[in-house]
């Protein structure tokens, strides 16, 4: 079964400083996807960046990329020049095999980053 | 193009009512999911459904959780008989019946508290 692992519950940051958020996963599958979500305090569920398995790149949306280590199964989210307004939970997750058209996704426990002033 | 819409936002219910979930998924999208978040805990996966048809339920608790998606109108969740312990976030996705795969979009969530 797919396990996404996000080892750090609480990270602290100077603005404008760049950030690392962990993650590593699990899985048997040779075709996933990996997503990582922001989730401020009032709650929603942010989508901020994708990476397919097969993607030779690494991905990035503005100030997010993620750092796609296949060998060492590792998808860590890095936010250059953190705001304020980035202090959130965030949360890795992985696409299960696609069943019917599925897109059933498993997530981590989150990391929950603080940008200090 | 409205996006997941989830209603009602918060919903309060006393020990032995029911809870009613609502989610439209956005334009085009013919897939629904349900998730739940527990408090300080990442989201897990509930149950998949396609009109008309619940394909996966996997993650649904055996007694007092249903969800349907009819032909016509919202996916709804339902909890009979709530417990302290169903507090939650649940959350609604959606995806076309092609998924591509690149994003997964969220409704906005319902946080029920049961008294």
């Amino acid at each position: 079964a797919q396990k996404i692992t996000q080892t750090q519950p609480g990270m602290f940051v100077q603005e404008k400083e760049a950030v690392t958020l962990d993650c590593t996963y699990d899985t048997s599958d040779q075709s996933y996807g990996l997503f990582w979500y922001k989730q401020p305090s009032s709650g929603e569920m942010i989508f901020l960046i994708y990476q397919g398995s097969y993607d030779e790149q690494n991905a990035t949306e503005g100030r997010y990329s993620l750092n796609f280590q296949k060998a060492r199964k590792s998808a860590n989210l890095v936010i250059s020049a953190s705001q304020l307004g980035d202090s959130a939970m965030y949360f890795c997750a992985m696409r299960e095999r696609l069943i019917q058209g599925a897109q059933k996704l498993v997530f981590g426990q989150g990391t929950r980053l603080t940008i200090n002033p | 193009n409205a996006g997941v819409m989830q209603n009602p936002r918060h919903l309060v219910r006393r020990r032995g009512q029911e809870a009613r979930l609502r989610c439209s998924p956005m334009k085009g999208h013919s897939h629904v999911y349900w998730y739940r978040q527990l408090p300080e805990e990442g989201l897990k996966f509930m149950v998949y459904l396609q009109k008309e048809n619940i394909i996966d339920e996997s993650g649904m608790p055996k007694e007092r959780f249903s969800a349907e998606f009819p032909k016509e109108g919202p996916s709804i969740l339902r909890i009979q008989q709530v417990v302290r312990g169903d507090s939650a976030a649940y959350f609604c996705a959606s995806s076309p019946q092609r998924a591509t795969n690149t994003e997964a979009f969220f409704g906005q969530g319902t946080r029920l508290t049961v008294v």
